[in-house]
């Protein structure tokens, strides 16, 4: 089975800086994908950016980057120029890549998620 | 509307109680998700809904009664609770149900339940 760590409870950044979220992951697995979601005091989960295993580029949406290291299981999240409206709390996530007749294709995993501040 | 949306936000029930979660995507997806958000804990998968169909059941307690009647809509019938089912259950929605690329699951802003 597939686990998701975060080891960052909480985090604070400054407005406009640039703070990185840890997200490490246990998978013997070569084909899946990883996920970031964002969960604001509003609790509605937003999918803040994604990455295929396969792909050796890291993915960028925006501000939000990653930096995913196959190799070491590692899926970091880089957040340029925090704003306000970023603190929320974030939750990396994994899902197997394809299988007709394993349930696990079907379920995200998600990390114990880090509770994001950002300081005006 | 659009995307997922989940009626009530907030409920309050007692163990005796029998009460409804609604969750309808205007998405055009065909598998719906029920999760469980526990403070401290990470997001748990209770229920996978295929074409209206259950696929998995994640050895969720039969006080738990999922009902899916169409693509659109997802229920979650609740009766003779506990104090510890207090949570906020989350409902999502995909395209699909396998691992791919274009079946990411979308949101509902989620009912807190709390459980006297």
């Amino acid at each position: 089975a597939q686990t998701v760590t975060q080891s960052q409870p909480e985090m604070s950044v400054q407005e406009a800086e640039t703070v990185t979220l840890s997200c490490t992951y246990d998978t013997s697995e070569s084909d899946y994908y990883l996920f970031w979601y964002k969960q604001p005091p509003s609790r509605q989960m937003i999918l803040v950016i994604r990455q295929e295993a396969y792909k050796q580029q890291n993915a960028t949406e925006n501000r939000f980057s990653v930096n995913f290291q196959k190799a070491a299981k590692s899926f970091s999240l880089k957040i340029s120029d925090s704003q306000l409206g970023d603190a929320a709390m974030y939750f990396c996530a994994y899902r197997s890549f394809y299988s007709p007749t394993s349930g696990s294709a079907r379920q995200l995993t998600f990390g114990s998620g880090t509770q994001l501040t950002v300081l005006p | 509307e659009t995307g997922v949306t989940q009626t009530p936000r907030h409920l309050v029930m007692g163990m005796t109680n029998k009460k409804s979660l609604k969750c309808e995507q205007h998405l055009g997806h065909n598998a719906m998700y029920w999760y469980k958000q526990s403070a401290k804990k990470p997001l748990e998968l209770m229920f996978v809904y295929s074409l209206e169909e259950r696929v998995e059941n994640n050895s969720v307690p039969s006080r738990f009664s999922p009902e899916c009647p169409n693509s659109s809509h997802l229920f979650l019938h609740l009766h003779t609770l506990q104090p510890e089912d207090s949570a906020l259950y989350l409902c999502a929605s995909s395209q699909g149900i396998a691992g791919g690329k274009y079946n990411e699951q979308f949101f509902g802003p989620g009912t807190r339940l709390t459980v006297l």
